[in-house]
């Protein structure tokens, strides 16, 4: 089974509508991310978790919301979605703590946004 | 700030020798990782350099001089599934473990 797992893997959806992206992780990292992926502009960060009550704007957070419902669960929203937020999105977790430096990424949601 | 500069794109041969460059500034050095990407997956974990010299692992070795800012994945007996995306990154922000990603070196392995 997928340590990082992202739901859906893909949606279409119409301006204005609110979308959550949901991330569930079963590595018992602390700490948790969501990045976009745009053509020719690399992984860009959202927002980041250091835990539960440790909620942090990354580069390119207007626009988006998250909320850390769990230690293993960490949504991202899209309270009313543009066209220019079609992008791929990433999960990602980490724990340097215990020695996980690098980041783990989920599988990736592709969206849509007509 | 941050930044990191990569080839867009290389081309190679299977069964041949790549290097792939990674320059990169930042403030507060803590390391430098690779990710390999193929596409429409997720990026997947290659190396982490901390120290200076090469680190090799199978067939995948990765440099670093922080003297330089610089770094290189050297990829050897290259085999068509080695097409991918390289995805040079570094940690920013002291601890939050932050990674500043490059966009890329998309590598294709022909026959």
């Amino acid at each position: 089974d997928a340590d990082v797992t992202q739901t859906p893997r893909n949606r279409i959806t119409k301006t204005g509508k609110r979308i959550m992206l949901e991330c569930s992780q079963t590595k018992g990292h602390d700490r948790m991310y969501w990045y976009r992926q745009d053509p020719g502009l690399g992984l860009r960060l959202i927002y980041y978790s250091f835990d539960v009550k440790d909620i942090n704007k990354g580069e390119i957070s207007d626009g988006y919301s998250v909320s850390r419902q769990a230690q293993a669960k960490f949504s991202l929203s899209l309270e009313s979605a543009i066209p220019n937020q079609t992008a791929l999105y990433f999960c990602a977790t980490s724990d340097p703590d215990r020695g996980d430096n690098e980041q783990f990424f989920g599988p990736g949601t592709r969206l849509t946004v007509l | 700030g941050q930044n990191i500069d990569q080839p867009t794109e290389m081309t190679a041969t299977e069964g041949a020798i790549v290097q792939i460059n990674c320059t990169y500034q930042t403030s507060g050095f803590n390391g430098l990782f690779w990710y390999q990407q193929h596409a429409g997956e997720a990026p997947t974990f290659l190396s982490y350099n901390v120290l200076d010299g090469l680190e090799e692992k199978g067939r995948f070795s990765s440099f670093l001089s922080r003297s330089k800012g610089y770094s290189y994945l050297l990829l050897k007996e290259l085999q068509m599934k080695d097409s991918a995306s390289y995805l040079c990154a570094v940690p920013y922000g002291g601890a939050t473990n932050k990674l500043i990603f490059g966009t890329g070196t998309l590598l294709a392995v022909q026959p």
